[in-house]
């Protein structure tokens, strides 16, 4: 069964500065997809960034990057630049597709804190 | 505006009491979804649907039932059976397709916060 892990509980960064999110995960699939999910205190997820198995390069979404490395089964979220309104839960996710349907394993999250 | 919506907000269920929460979208999405989030942990699904009138168990669906009825619209029912039902619930729905390269991206409602008293 495939697995997602988010090894930081909680992060911090000073306003301004960049800072990476881990995740890893465990699967046995060669055709997936990733995905980075944000809750803000209002608790609506919000999805930040997604990344193709298949495709080599990494997504970039304004201020947020990922470093997707297939083969180390690694999906990082990079933000740049932080600001006070990237505070948040941070999931990584994985689809899967079990029983010809599309779904999603998420990770326990990374709570990051923005420094003023 | 298309999106998601869930009501109500915040729910307060007795012991012995089934509720409903609702999940409405206007984005003309196939799929819908239903999640459970606690403490500290990411979400797990509770239940499924790819089209009207069909739907699957996610991980977690004991105590729990859903109609599909219309496509814009996926109830959540919280029945007695379910023995630690606090939590907050997370409607989700998602353009469905069988290519293998197809699209998935899953997007949200605001969410709804149950109580057991």
């Amino acid at each position: 069964a495939q697995t997602v892990t988010q090894s930081q509980p909680e992060m911090s960064v000073q306003e301004a500065e960049t800072v990476t999110l881990s995740c890893t995960y465990d699967t046995s699939e060669s055709d997936y997809y990733l995905f980075w999910y944000k809750q803000p205190p209002s608790r609506q997820m919000i999805l930040v960034i997604r990344q193709e198995a298949y495709k080599q390069q990494n997504a970039t979404e304004n201020r947020f990057s990922v470093n997707f490395q297939k083969a180390a089964k690694s999906f990082s979220l990079k933000i740049s630049d932080s600001q006070l309104g990237d505070a948040a839960m941070y999931f990584c996710a994985y689809r899967t597709r079990r029983d010809s349907n599309y779904q999603l394993i998420w990770g326990a999250g990374t709570k990051l804190i923005i420094k003023p | 505006d298309g999106g998601i919506t869930q009501s109500p907000k915040y729910l307060f269920r007795k012991e012995g009491q089934n509720v409903t929460l609702s999940c409405e979208q206007n984005l003309n999405h196939d799929a819908m979804y239903w999640y459970r989030q606690d403490p500290g942990q990411g979400l797990r699904l509770i239940y499924y649907s790819q089209i009207v009138n069909d739907f699957q168990k996610g991980d977690i669906a004991e105590g729990y039932s859903v109609s599909r009825e219309k496509k814009e619209s996926f109830p959540l029912t919280v029945t007695s059976a379910q023995k630690n039902p606090t939590a907050f619930y997370l409607c989700a729905s998602s353009m469905w397709t069988s290519a293998i390269r197809g699209t998935d991206t899953q997007y949200f409602g605001p969410g709804t916060r149950l109580t057991v008293l």
